[in-house]
C-alpha cells in the first residue's frame, strides 16, 4: 500500500538555524498537506500543496512540491523557540478514497534558546 | 466557533470491554475521519464518513472497531472486546469538504490495562 516516509526522525537546532524535513511517497500523490503538532497538542493544519513543482511560503516557513508530486519538503527560516513541534507530511494518492490521508511518522524538532 | 470537540479526553478501561468515543465536528462540516496516534508515530487512519455514510472504513484494523455518524454531525467511534495494542490516542478531524484541510480535535487518549 501506499506508503509516506519522511526524515529526519528527529532534529535539534540552536535558535536562528534553519530547519528542513523531507517527505517522499512511495507513490504519485493528488496533494499533500503539511501538520505541525506541538507536544501534547493535536496536528493543526499549516497548509496544502497541489501542483508539480509548487512553492508556497508562510513567514519564514517555505514548502515545497516536487515535480514528479512523490516528494515535497518543508523548510524553516532562523528558528525560534515556537517551532518547536512535531512536522507531519499527508498525502493522497491518485485513484484511493480522497478521504484517506496518509501521514508520515514526522519530523520532531527541538530548538535551543 | 468551537473547534472538534472529543469526549472523554482520558478513557481507562479494562482489557476485553467495551468503549464508546465520541467526536463533535466544527459545525457544517460534512466530512468527519477518525485517526489513531501511537507515541512517536504519525496519526493513522481509520475511517472518513461523507455526510451520513462512511465512505471509506480501509483503515480500521478489524471488525472489533466501528464508527458511527446516524445525523451527519455527531460522530460515535466503538471499540468491543478491547486489548492492550488498542491503547493508543484515538483523533477526530472535520473538514468542510473531503481534500480540504482537516481540523483536528484534542483526543481522547485510551489506555487497556
Amino acid at each position: 500500500g501506499q506508503q509516506v516516509m519522511q526524515i529526519p526522525q528527529y532534529q535539534h537546532v540552536q535558535e536562528g538555524e534553519d530547519f528542513t524535513t523531507y517527505c517522499n511517497s512511495s507513490t504519485t500523490l493528488s496533494n499533500i498537506q503539511w501538520y505541525k503538532q506541538r507536544p501534547g497538542g493535536h496536528p493543526v493544519f499549516l497548509i496544502q500543496l497541489v501542483k508539480s513543482g509548487e512553492v508556497k511560503k508562510q513567514k519564514r516557513l517555505t514548502f515545497q512540491f516536487g515535480e514528479a508530486k512523490k516528494n515535497s519538503s518543508l523548510h524553516i527560516t532562523a528558528t525560534q523557540t515556537t517551532d518547536v513541534g512535531t512536522y507531519f507530511c499527508a498525502g493522497r494518492s491518485y485513484g484511493g478514497s480522497q478521504g484517506n490521508l496518509i501521514f508520515g511518522k514526522g519530523t520532531k524538532l527541538s530548538v535551543k534558546p | 466557533g468551537a473547534g472538534v470537540s472529543q469526549t472523554p479526553s482520558n478513557k481507562v478501561t479494562e482489557k476485553g470491554k467495551y468503549v464508546e468515543l465520541r467526536c463533535d465536528p466544527i459545525s457544517g462540516h460534512t466530512a468527519l475521519y477518525w485517526y489513531r496516534q501511537s507515541l512517536g508515530q504519525g496519526p493513522e487512519f481509520l475511517i472518513y464518513f461523507q455526510g451520513t455514510g462512511a465512505a471509506d472504513d480501509s483503515g480500521l484494523p478489524n471488525d472489533r472497531f466501528f464508527a458511527v455518524r446516524p445525523e451527519g454531525s455527531v460522530s460515535t467511534l466503538k471499540i468491543q472486546r478491547t486489548e492492550r495494542g488498542d491503547s493508543a490516542v484515538y483523533l477526530c478531524a472535520s473538514s468542510q469538504q473531503h481534500t480540504g484541510s482537516q481540523y483536528f480535535g484534542p483526543g481522547t487518549r485510551l489506555t487497556v490495562l
